[in-house]
């Protein structure tokens, strides 16, 4: 059981290259995250997808896309990269309980510079 | 809207020295509460959570009450060791909806030296 996995864990792009940041998951949750971390910003959500199939915008989802592959695997990718998307992402999964809150599980992170 | 404020950082504590990081929040309706913590190089991982207004949370030797009436969730341990070193993020679930998003505080960066 690996939980939550991503993958490339550090990747460095020019300005303007596109790539591809991939998630799964083996708990079969029904939701999953996509998130940039940022010094002294915390936590800031890019893109959700509540079920396979469905996918919504978070708080900064500008300059991003999202794929809902299937219920294991939640990609983000980002068309034309720019500096300003330097960040840590974090992908997490979980099965959402109205009466007991959402824990997430996430994964280990990839750490992206763009140059 | 939703939001976590957390006490800024960093917090540096001696071994076995008594740890408070204050956590309020403002929400509609009676959210979930959640501590997660980060350590160096990894991913965030839940530490505790409350669900409903007077819960206690516990796990590890850190707790924290949810109270509804000071819209606060402070996490607290009553000796931390070197191994608590880490980032610690004070969260919440809005009860409305369906999506279980969560919104974070900015986290709190503790260091305990021996």
């Amino acid at each position: 059981n690996a939980g939550v996995t991503q993958t490339p864990k550090f990747q460095v792009l020019k300005t303007g290259q596109s790539m591809t940041l991939q998630c799964a998951q083996d708990m079969n949750h029904n939701s999953m995250y996509w998130y940039r971390q940022d010094p002294g910003m915390g936590l800031r959500l890019i893109y959700y997808s509540a079920s396979e199939g469905t996918t919504d915008k978070g708080e900064v989802p500008n300059g991003y896309n999202v794929s809902r592959l299937n219920k294991r695997e939640f990609s983000l990718r980002l068309e034309s990269a720019a500096p300003s998307q330097t960040s840590v992402y974090f992908c997490a999964s979980s099965d959402y309980d109205r009466g007991a809150g959402s824990t997430q599980y996430f994964g280990p992170g990839t750490r992206l510079t763009v140059l | 809207g939703n939001s976590v404020t957390q006490m800024e950082g960093p917090v540096t504590l001696s071994e076995e020295a008594f740890l408070t990081i204050n956590c309020t929040y403002t929400a509609t309706g009676y959210p979930s509460l959640f501590w997660y913590v980060q350590y160096p190089g990894e991913g965030l991982q839940l530490l505790l959570k409350a669900t409903k207004a007077d819960d206690k949370g516990s796990n590890k030797g850190f707790e924290a009450t949810y109270r509804k009436e000071t819209t606060s969730f402070h996490l607290e341990k009553g000796s931390v060791q070197v191994s608590d070193s880490a980032v610690y993020f004070c969260a919440l679930t809005p009860r409305s909806g369906n999506t279980g998003k969560l919104i974070f505080g900015q986290g709190t960066t503790l260091q305990v030296k021996p």
